[in-house]
């Protein structure tokens, strides 16, 4: 079983829907990463959370250590959202990933 | 400031070459990490270096090694290339494993 189990693995939305991607955990961590991966390969790390939310633009995140429980929300979801968004749990010196939530978002 | 710096982009290597990864990264970074990036098996840690020593690795062969200089500058290596070993191959940087920053990659194509 996979430590970072994140749902849903594809999503398909209408441009300005409201958007949620969810991830759980079963390890004690100390910080919770949210990755975004576009086509073509590069990473780039959109928050890193260790309690609590944050916000940046349209897009913000949640984590809940008790409930081992963090989730995405991008609002006014735009085609240029599309991409595949990555959970990543940070334990000791290392990340563990989740297998990741392809996003399509449809004009 | 600039970012994390991996070369080459691309490679195309054949079964049972050697091949080596270059990662530089940001200034003042220590902590450079290492990842694999398959369809079948998703994002895996291969291993972590902080000032010179490796502080972590994944469970990977050891055909795969790599190293940290002075510099921070990083580098990786794998040896008697496998099909399987195709790959987009990754690496962060930061001052610790908090506040990472992601390379572009490298694709590694074994024929």
């Amino acid at each position: 079983k996979n430590e970072v189990e994140q749902s849903p693995q594809n999503l398909t939305a209408q441009e300005g829907e409201f958007i949620t991607i969810n991830c759980s955990y079963s390890v004690g961590i100390s910080a919770l990463h949210w990755l975004q991966q576009h086509p073509g390969g590069g990473i780039v790390s959109l928050f890193m959370l260790s309690s609590g939310k944050k916000k940046h633009g349209r897009l913000i995140a949640t984590i809940n250590i008790q409930e081992k429980h963090s989730s995405l929300h991008i609002t006014a979801s735009h085609p240029r959202d599309s991409a595949v968004y990555i959970c990543a749990v940070v334990r000791g010196n290392q990340f563990y990933f989740g297998t990741g939530t392809s996003l399509t978002v449809i004009p | 400031k600039a970012g994390v710096t991996q070369t080459p982009r691309y490679l195309i290597k054949t079964r049972g070459q050697q091949v080596t990864l270059s990662c530089s990264p940001i200034s003042g970074h220590r902590s450079v990490s290492w990842y694999q990036q398959t369809p079948g098996q998703g994002l895996q840690f291969l291993f972590e270096y902080f000032s010179e020593t490796q502080r972590n690795k994944g469970n990977f062969p050891g055909r795969f090694s790599g190293r940290q200089f002075s510099n921070s500058r990083s580098e990786m290596n794998v040896s008697t290339l496998e099909l399987g070993d195709s790959a987009l191959y990754l690496c962060a940087s930061g001052q610790d494993v908090y506040g990472y920053t992601f390379g572009s990659g490298t694709r590694l194509t074994v024929v």
